[in-house]
């Protein structure tokens, strides 16, 4: 079975500040993972995925497959990093994606 | 490029109406997807369907139904709506593999059913 866990559903940081929204997952095979952000009042959208190994918007994420987890990072976090953030898992060769729970990232000035 | 539109973006029902739920991509994917969007719950799959002709179950198919009108189209349908269905639903797109590893929303649409 696939299954994706975010232990955090909120997460308050302040601007300049260290972040890392945790993402583990439950799944045997090679999976493909992705992070995906939706800001306030916009459509889910990719943020990164695991295969690309890149940063984008300056958040990097690495895949642990000893830890089962694809936690993203990001050095010195933004206002505008605010958002609903959300880790995804496919299986390997599988049609279906599915999401953790989400976690509310909010940035204090 | 439109990608992924839903209609409509808002619905009010009362709990015994019925109602479907609209979605068509442009992109020539052959994967789509439902997902509910509730607080504390994230994203929960309720069906998916990887070709035109076939639908499969997700986590949370119950009250639900789907309809893979073609490749373009993908319907959600609820019989008779309950309160326990409102939320925001998403439908998405994907063709995996081919250089592409990266699902597409839509926009989502608010349902309140009282």
């Amino acid at each position: 079975a696939q299954r994706v866990t975010q232990p955090e559903k909120l997460l308050s940081v302040f601007k300049g500040a260290p972040v890392e929204l945790k993402c583990n997952y439950s799944y045997s095979g090679s999976p493909e993972l992705f992070w995906y952000v939706q800001y306030s009042r916009q459509r889910l959208q990719l943020l990164l995925r695991h295969i690309s190994r890149e940063s984008i918007k300056g958040f990097t994420a690495d895949l642990n497959k000893g830890e089962t987890s694809f936690h993203l990072k990001k050095p010195f976090a933004q206002e505008e990093d605010s958002a609903m953030y959300y880790c995804a898992l496919r299986g390997q060769g599988a049609q279906k994606l599915v999401f953790g729970q989400g976690t509310r990232l909010t940035i204090n000035p | 490029n439109a990608g992924v539109t839903q209609t409509p973006k808002f619905q009010v029902l009362k709990t015994g109406q019925s109602m479907t739920l609209q979605c068509a991509q442009d992109m020539n994917h052959n994967s789509m997807y439902w997902y509910r969007q509730d607080p504390g719950m994230g994203l929960r799959l309720i069906y998916y369907s990887a070709s035109e002709g076939t639908t499969d179950k997700g986590e949370v198919p119950n009250g639900y139904n789907v309809s893979r009108l073609n490749k373009r189209e993908f319907s959600l349908r609820l019989e008779s709506a309950a309160p326990s269905q409102t939320s925001v639903y998403f439908c998405a797109s994907s063709e995996w593999g081919s250089g592409n590893t990266e699902a597409f929303f839509g926009q989502g649409t608010r349902l309140t059913v009282v």
